[in-house]
């Protein structure tokens, strides 16, 4: 069935250093691409998006890439602050469907 | 923060009961799902619903129940079939291919 990888699973990364986690999707149809932080206890909230007519998209520290032919994107968070410690999850979608398949999470803790 | 309400926020409950945990949305969104997190773990999807009166399960639908009566409305049961009920549920809507809303959650406790 379809599926959604992520990994790693937990990232430990120091303030101020860069963290990266990524994905792998399986469904070749899948055309939108968010990526969810949830804090201890909170619910997932968006944090940036990508669909797949386009490669790269940025806002401030975090940035998105998509790699449609090998079906990868990837999350990139710089200077990584104390705050940015969270779970991460991934998750495909496909315009016109209304299912949604979840990474199974990444757990960032950054070290001050 | 983002017109969608879950209620309770907490709720205990006693082996062998039955449950229902209430979700609103005011988004004017089509679909609607639930998911429940296990502590340290990822979002397991339950059932989901494109439009009124109609539902899939999902990967974990075994012991819940759910309706839709109204688009603003997906209740769901947490029957006594249920084998370990005791978890955070998460309920969400939105539209086809875009962003999930997710309502604030409930941490259902059954002993």
């Amino acid at each position: 069935g379809e599926n959604v990888e992520q990994h790693p699973s937990t990232l430990s990364v120091q303030e101020g250093d860069s963290a990266v986690i990524k994905c792998t999707y399986s469904d070749s149809a899948s055309n939108y691409f968010p990526w969810y932080k949830q804090e201890l206890g909170k619910r997932p909230q968006l944090i940036i998006d990508i669909r797949s007519n386009v490669g790269e998209k940025k806002d401030q520290r975090i940035a998105v890439t998509l790699n449609k032919t090998a079906k990868h994107f990837s999350l990139h968070i710089t200077e990584t602050q104390p705050e940015d410690s969270a779970v991460y999850f991934c998750a495909a979608s496909t315009s016109g469907t209304y299912k949604y398949i979840f990474g199974t999470g990444t757990r960032l803790k950054v070290l001050a | 923060d983002g017109g969608i309400t879950q209620s309770p926020k907490y709720l205990f409950r006693k082996e062998g009961q039955n449950v229902t945990l209430s979700c609103e949305q005011n988004l004017n969104h089509d679909a609607m799902y639930w998911y429940r997190q296990d502590p340290g773990q990822g979002l397991r999807l339950i059932y989901y619903s494109q439009i009124v009166n109609d539902f899939q399960k999902g990967d974990i639908a075994e012991g819940y129940s759910v309706s839709r009566e109204k688009k603003e409305s997906f209740p769901l049961t947490v029957t006594s079939a249920q084998k370990n009920p005791t978890a955070f549920y998460l309920c969400a809507s939105g539209t086809s291919g875009s962003e999930q809303y997710f309502g604030p959650g409930t941490r259902l406790t059954v002993t």
